[in-house]
């Protein structure tokens, strides 16, 4: 069974433009989390959607935002790029029950200049 | 603050030898807990979990324990190996699927040959 697949893998953009990061989960999944993986703050949520719709959300800003397609796979995007907004964004699936088992893509290096 | 943390930002073992990887937590109503490896450039790998009604389980190589009285959790690797070189991260839940996974800091194993 295939893994987490996310794209692009790097991506460098200017500060105020807009990203948006695809997050493809493993076939089955029907949830998926992003998480935000800086040296500073560590891994962070940003939400989680399951059945197209947003389940939960973590402590950012609403520059971040994310939504979720009718085959699972996942996008997020983030307007009015800040310097502050590189990292390294990890998409996340797993089934969707109880069982918080889940498993990460290889992420996309979103660098802001 | 971070409601997870990890005593240790690197630990370094011998080759062959246990490694114990230790983490706080402060939430009491955490249900559920992860261990992640993370290796350089890849993405964060599921490890074990442990619920809270456990206070240890078993997989290969590994053995979590629970203290809930004192909010700590570890992770025991048996007879470490090279390719156990990671960042490892524990992460909590509240459980029910909600507000996605906290994690900690992360810890840096370095394997000594």
């Amino acid at each position: 069974k295939a893994g987490v697949t996310q794209t692009p893998r790097y991506l460098i953009k200017t500060r105020g433009q807009q990203v948006t990061l695809s997050c493809s989960p493993i076939s089955g999944h029907r949830s998926v989390s992003w998480y935000q993986q800086t040296p500073g703050q560590g891994l962070q949520f940003l939400f989680e959607y399951f059945s197209e719709t947003q389940r939960n959300k973590g402590n950012f800003p609403g520059r971040f935002s994310g939504r979720q397609f009718s085959n699972s796979r996942s996008e997020m995007n983030v307007s009015t790029l800040e310097l502050g907004d590189s990292a390294l964004y990890l998409c996340a699936s797993r089934v969707g029950g109880p069982s918080y088992e889940q498993y990460f893509g290889p992420g996309t290096r979103l660098t802001v200049t | 603050g971070e409601s997870v943390g990890l005593h240790l930002p690197t630990l370094s073992v011998q080759e062959g030898d246990n490694s114990i990887i230790n983490c706080a937590y402060s939430n009491s109503a955490s249900d559920y807990f992860i261990w992640y490896k993370q290796e350089s450039g890849k993405g964060p790998q599921f490890i074990i979990d442990i619920r809270s009604n456990m206070d240890k389980r078993q997989g290969q190589r590994v053995t979590v324990l629970l203290n809930k009285t004192v909010k700590h959790l570890s992770l025991q690797i048996a007879a470490t190996q090279p390719g156990d070189s990671a960042v490892y991260f524990c992460a909590e839940n509240l459980g029910g699927g909600a507000d996605g996974l906290t994690f900690g800091k992360g810890t840096h194993l370095i394997i000594q040959p």
